[in-house]
């Protein structure tokens, strides 16, 4: 089983629709969990970060941690073609001190007007 | 403020040469961490340095080393390179605290003939 799991898509969505990336990790005792959008040929960019079970809502993204399901999602609102890129799941893993980011392989979400 | 910078962003070498990468983290933040993402695949981890030490290292051969200076930058050395070396090297700068992010530095595209 990978560390940190997410369908690799693409996902397709058509402009203004709600698009849902979703992210499965094995390590429960993981507490610090992020997402980064990559568009083509650049380096990834930090877009939500979310530390507790619930619901985080920033803007048009609305990230969800269910800690006991080890589940994190990320929803984009009003999806522009602006959003098309690959996103990427990753889980901090902190262990005897030693501290990590581990990335899921990323889902590629392409919008179409 | 200023983000993470890397230099070169572009680097073409030969098999068996040696490469050296550079990166500077964003002020205030003493964590300096390397990545490799071959085209198609995901991020994986590479190095990480805190306080002027090597705090953890991935799953790549010694040939693949570095060190961070006093004032926080840091250097990513490749020695003997070999063809499968060939990816975007990305550096992310981090401040030790509760949150783990992560910020992105634009990365150096590896090019080895």
């Amino acid at each position: 089983q990978k560390e940190v799991e997410q369908n690799s898509g693409p996902l397709s969505v058509p402009e203004g629709a709600i698009a849902s990336l979703n992210c499965t990790y094995s390590d429960r005792g993981s507490q610090s969990f992020f997402w980064y959008r990559q568009y083509s040929g650049k380096s990834p960019e930090l877009i939500m970060s979310i530390y507790s079970n619930g619901d985080k809502e920033d803007g048009r993204f609305t990230a969800q941690l269910n800690k006991a399901s080890q589940y994190v999602s990320l929803l984009i609102r009003d999806s522009q073609p602006s959003d098309s890129a690959t996103y990427l799941c990753a889980v901090n893993q902190n262990r005897g001190g030693y501290n990590k980011l581990i990335f899921g392989a990323g889902t590629r979400l392409a919008v179409h007007p | 403020e200023a983000g993470v910078t890397q230099s070169p962003t572009h680097l073409i070498k030969t098999r068996g040469q040696q490469a050296t990468l550079r990166c500077s983290p964003i002020s205030g933040h003493t964590s300096v961490y390397w990545y490799q993402q071959a085209l198609g695949l995901g991020l994986q981890f590479l190095l990480w340095y805190d306080e002027g030490e090597e705090r953890n290292r991935g799953n790549f051969p010694p040939r693949f080393s570095g060190r961070q200076f006093p004032n926080y930058s840091s250097e990513l050395n490749v020695n003997a390179l070999e063809l499968e070396d060939s990816a975007l090297y990305l550096c992310a700068s981090m401040r030790i605290g509760a949150t783990y992010e992560q910020y992105f530095g634009p990365g150096t595209r590896l090019t080895v003939t």
